[in-house]
């Protein structure tokens, strides 16, 4: 069974503070996605990384997946409270056959305070 | 404009009583899942469709069924729900199996009195 773990579980900061958000396993994945779930909703897709060392921006947000493809990073700078949510990571694992849905890491629930 | 609807957003059903939840999708995709989210826990996945196959997950209990009956719906069926089968149900397509992003519905939350 392969596992993500996130840490940390809860973060709560002020606006205008950097923070980072990591996703971790023992397993390869041959992808790695973020998705941002607010309550009462689904999760919405933020980005995918795919290839090991791979960075992607969006706006504030940075994305990293590890060289290995084990692990990666969500770095917010300047948060603000709009950021507020449950941040998920899932990764896909490439089986033999065609993936069959994401296994998800228990998210990070991050308040940022006004 | 909605691409993966559920409905209802909320449900009540009794313990036993059977509860079907629905989605449908105007993407097109070939492939939904089901996924159950208990509260502060991850989304686990119960079973998906790729076109008309239903490809259950090892772990995923027999209480469970799921009919797709054209591309665009997709039910799951509880038949006799317990309380421990309270959570939100998030039904989710892709275009293709793999590196394809997934869209995920709203979600329907169930509650088991």
């Amino acid at each position: 069974t392969q596992l993500l773990e996130q840490s940390p579980q809860f973060l709560s900061i002020q606006e205008g503070e950097n923070l980072t958000v990591y996703c971790n396993s023992s397993s390869v994945f041959s992808s790695l996605q973020w998705y941002r779930q607010e309550p009462g909703e689904g999760p919405v897709l933020l980005v995918t990384v795919v290839t090991g060392g791979e960075v992607k921006k969006l706006k504030r947000l940075t994305f990293q997946f590890g060289d290995a493809r084990k692990d990666s990073s969500l770095h917010i700078t300047a948060a603000q409270p709009g950021d507020t949510g449950l941040y998920l990571c899932a990764g896909e694992s490439g089986r033999g056959g065609g993936a069959d849905g994401l296994t998800f890491g228990k998210g990070t629930h991050l308040i940022i305070q006004p | 404009d909605a691409m993966v609807i559920q409905n209802p957003r909320y449900q009540v059903t009794q313990f036993g009583k059977p509860v079907t939840l629905s989605c449908s999708q105007t993407l097109n995709h070939n492939v939904m899942y089901w996924y159950q989210q208990k509260s502060s826990q991850a989304p686990k996945l119960l079973f998906h469709y790729y076109d008309k196959d239903f490809n259950n997950e090892a772990d995923t209990p027999d209480n469970f069924q799921s009919r797709r009956p054209n591309t665009s719906f997709c039910f799951l069926d509880i038949r006799s729900p317990g309380l421990g089968d309270a959570a939100m149900y998030l039904c989710a397509t892709s275009m293709e199996r793999g590196l394809y992003e997934q869209y995920f519905g709203p979600g329907t939350r169930l509650t088991v009195t």
